[in-house]
């Protein structure tokens, strides 16, 4: 069985200070690892994903993030938040074989002017 | 639109109603999913089909839900005799036949709230 742990249910950074949203993950397999975003009222957009190959990940809207393998971690960064980054964000794992995403509880990140 | 597709985006109705839930997945994507979400948490799966057959199913699916993809396009999910803990965001999603790298492309959901 698979999970994800998303160590911060809420985070709080001011417009242009760097963000770090932290994942860990549990599988006996291999796995293929993302991030969602999830704005008010509506329904979960791709930020980026891990498949194979480089451990750093980029995504759109100016976050990046990093495999690491030994940690079980896939930790989101950005280095200058937005206003417009105000969000719940939802890290999410799919084994090589199954079918279907299982997600962390999520974080909602609060950009405050 | 080419996005995935649900409706009714809210319905409120009594403890005990039935209701259902339609959900159009994005065109030639031959898998579809179904997830809940509750206030506060990740969404949490709950079926899931390719094409018409329905190849996997949550323990949270109780015998009141059931979910149906009878042409292998749309799918329904309906919920009988619902009760106050089945408010929620239902959310659907889709994925491409060639896809193998689990990537679901997701509607805006479906909010239920149980009087």
């Amino acid at each position: 069985a698979q999970s994800v742990t998303q160590l911060d249910s809420q985070v709080p950074v001011f417009e242009e200070a760097p963000v770090e949203l932290r994942c860990n993950y549990s599988s006996s397999v291999s796995v293929y690892l993302f991030w969602y975003v999830q704005y008010p009222n509506q329904g979960l957009q791709l930020l980026l994903k891990y498949l194979s190959g480089s451990t750093l990940v980029k995504g759109i809207n100016g976050f990046e993030a990093e495999f690491n393998k030994s940690q079980t971690s896939f930790h989101l960064r950005k280095p200058s938040v937005h206003i417009s980054d105000t969000a719940e964000y939802f890290c999410a794992v799919s084994d090589t074989g199954r079918r279907a995403l299982t997600f962390g509880s999520g974080t909602r990140l609060q950009v405050q002017p | 639109d080419t996005g995935v597709s649900q409706n009714p985006r809210h319905k409120i109705t009594k403890r005990g109603q039935n209701v259902t839930f339609r959900c159009d997945p994005i065109s030639e994507h031959n898998r579809l999913y179904w997830y809940r979400q509750t206030l506060g948490q990740g969404p949490e799966f709950l079926t899931y089909f390719q094409n018409e057959a329905q190849l996997e199913k949550s323990r949270l699916l109780s015998d009141r839900f059931s979910a149906e993809r009878p042409k292998g396009s749309f799918s329904t999910l309906e919920i009988q005799r619902t009760e106050q803990g089945d408010s929620a965001m239902y959310l659907c999603a889709s994925r491409a036949r060639d896809s193998n790298t689990g990537e679901l492309f997701f509607g805006e959901g479906s909010r239920l709230t149980v009087l």
